[in-house]
């Protein structure tokens, strides 16, 4: 089946400070997903990208298909960025489920 | 406001107490689906469904039964618990897009602690 590999594993980051998270799938998808999973548990969707580029406020994320990689860009990094980005994939197979890769835990420090 | 739901939000309880997981989502999706997550195995799905009275296994389906009689909800039920299934549940759900699942919407989880 698909691998999903992100890296790096951990990250920690002063605040302000810029980071860049890399999301690898070793086949070609349906669509990716980021999401961040913040210290309670909860999974918020940060970006549905199968392909191109989004920007919403400081993050930013950008698909390569053809490539297949994404990455995930983090500007000016506030301690409520503290968590776990996963990236998601799904390949084209009715009823399959999200692919996740194992996240990048990032602490940001005031 | 557009959400899923999950009651509980917390649960301990014990080997073999049969135990039922609420999933309900307002935003008129066709494909609902569980996951686990646990530490180091990420996140596995249990069941999915693509519609109503259609449901099918996922990877890790032992232990765990499903029912969707009503397109809103897609509960979880685990007729005899085990400590394996101790775990945070995660409830989602998406409108169906180009074969897949298309974009999913978690719900707030649901951490289970068998004793």
């Amino acid at each position: 089946g698909i691998q999903v590999e992100q890296s790096p594993p951990d990250l920690i980051l002063q605040e302000g400070a810029n980071s860049t998270l890399r999301c690898n799938f070793s086949d070609s998808v349906n669509n990716l997903q980021w999401f961040h999973q913040n210290p309670w548990g909860q999974l918020i969707n940060l970006f549905y990208i199968p392909s191109g580029t989004k920007q919403n406020g400081r993050l930013s994320a950008t698909t390569v298909a053809t490539e297949r990689y994404s990455l995930l860009y983090i500007s000016s990094s506030q301690t409520t960025d503290s968590g776990v980005y996963f990236c998601a994939v799904d390949v084209n197979q009715a009823g399959t489920a999200l692919i996740f890769g194992k996240g990048t835990t990032l602490s940001v420090s005031s | 406001e557009a959400q899923v739901t999950q009651n509980p939000r917390y649960l301990i309880t014990v080997t073999g107490k049969k135990l039922t997981v609420t999933c309900s989502q307002n935003m008129n999706h066709e494909y609902m689906s569980w996951y686990r997550q646990d530490p180091g195995l990420g996140l596995r799905q249990i069941y999915y469904s693509m519609n109503v009275e259609v449901t099918d296994k996922g990877d890790v389906p032992e232990g765990y039964k499903v029912s969707r009689k009503e397109k809103r909800n897609f509960p979880l039920i685990l007729e005899s618990p085990s400590p394996n299934q101790t775990s945070l549940y995660f409830c989602a759900s998406s409108t169906p897009l180009a074969g897949g699942p298309g974009e999913q919407f978690f719900g707030p989880g649901t951490r289970l602690t068998v004793l």
